[in-house]
């Protein structure tokens, strides 16, 4: 089936620097990956909507220019968090769409952002 | 904007036991699925549903699709242990350009 790779799994950094997690489809071409952010026993938020060669589409209220999106290829997304804060701190997920309609998007392992 | 209603938020079984988790959409969905995410894990796709008033069945899982498609439900039979996690719903509608709406998912505990 799809596989959705994404790393670090887990990643602690310091206030004010830029954290890059990269979510790559392994088996499948995706044009379209999704970002959501999961707070402690809580549903998943969409960011983004990042689409190969051309740029995110974000959700209301997330800041551009704080969560950077680039989808460059088929088969890799990266979300860079810049001059993180720890209110950035959070679970963040990552989706595409791997076997068609029928069959539901594949999640990443996420990435636990600690921002100390 | 399109809003996505799950309850109950937690739901704590007696193993054996059956429980169901009720999904409600603020508007008419293309599609619903239902995903399962164990504790430190991530969301796994377990089905969609399409078609109006669609019944579909895994083993122990009974999922439903309304009539007028704007809510679901998740029943499951003879709870385990292994059921333990947090169940999604997610619905797309015609216009949402393939994003899905999560609800704020059932936390299930099992107890043995």
């Amino acid at each position: 089936g799809a596989v959705v790779s994404q790393h670090p799994s887990r990643v602690i950094c310091k206030s004010g620097t830029s954290v890059k997690i990269e979510c790559r489809s392994l088996d499948f071409q995706a044009t379209t990956m999704f970002w959501y952010r999961q707070f402690p026993k809580k549903s998943l938020m969409l960011m983004a909507t990042s689409n190969e060669g051309s740029k995110a589409t974000y959700e209301q209220g997330v800041e551009k220019d704080k969560f950077l999106i680039n989808h460059a290829s088929l088969t890799l997304s990266t979300l860079t968090v810049t001059s993180a804060h720890p209110e950035d701190s959070s679970f963040y997920i990552c989706s595409a769409d791997g076997q068609g309609g029928n069959y539901g998007y594949t999640f990443g392992s996420g990435t636990r952002l600690t921002v100390v | 904007g399109q809003q996505v209603m799950q309850i109950p938020q937690y739901q704590h079984v007696q193993e054996g036991e059956d429980f169901t988790t009720y999904c409600n959409s603020s508007t008419t969905l293309s599609n619903i699925q239902w995903y399962k995410q164990r504790p430190g894990g991530h969301p796994v796709f377990l089905i969609q549903l399409v078609k109006s008033g669609e019944v579909k069945k895994q083993k122990r899982l009974t999922f439903q699709f309304g009539e007028a498609k704007k809510n679901s439900s998740l029943h499951i039979t003879a709870t385990q242990t292994t059921d333990v996690g947090t169940y999604f719903c997610a619905g797309r509608t015609t216009d949402s350009w393939g994003k899905l709406q999560f609800g704020a998912g059932t936390q299930v505990v099992v107890t043995p």
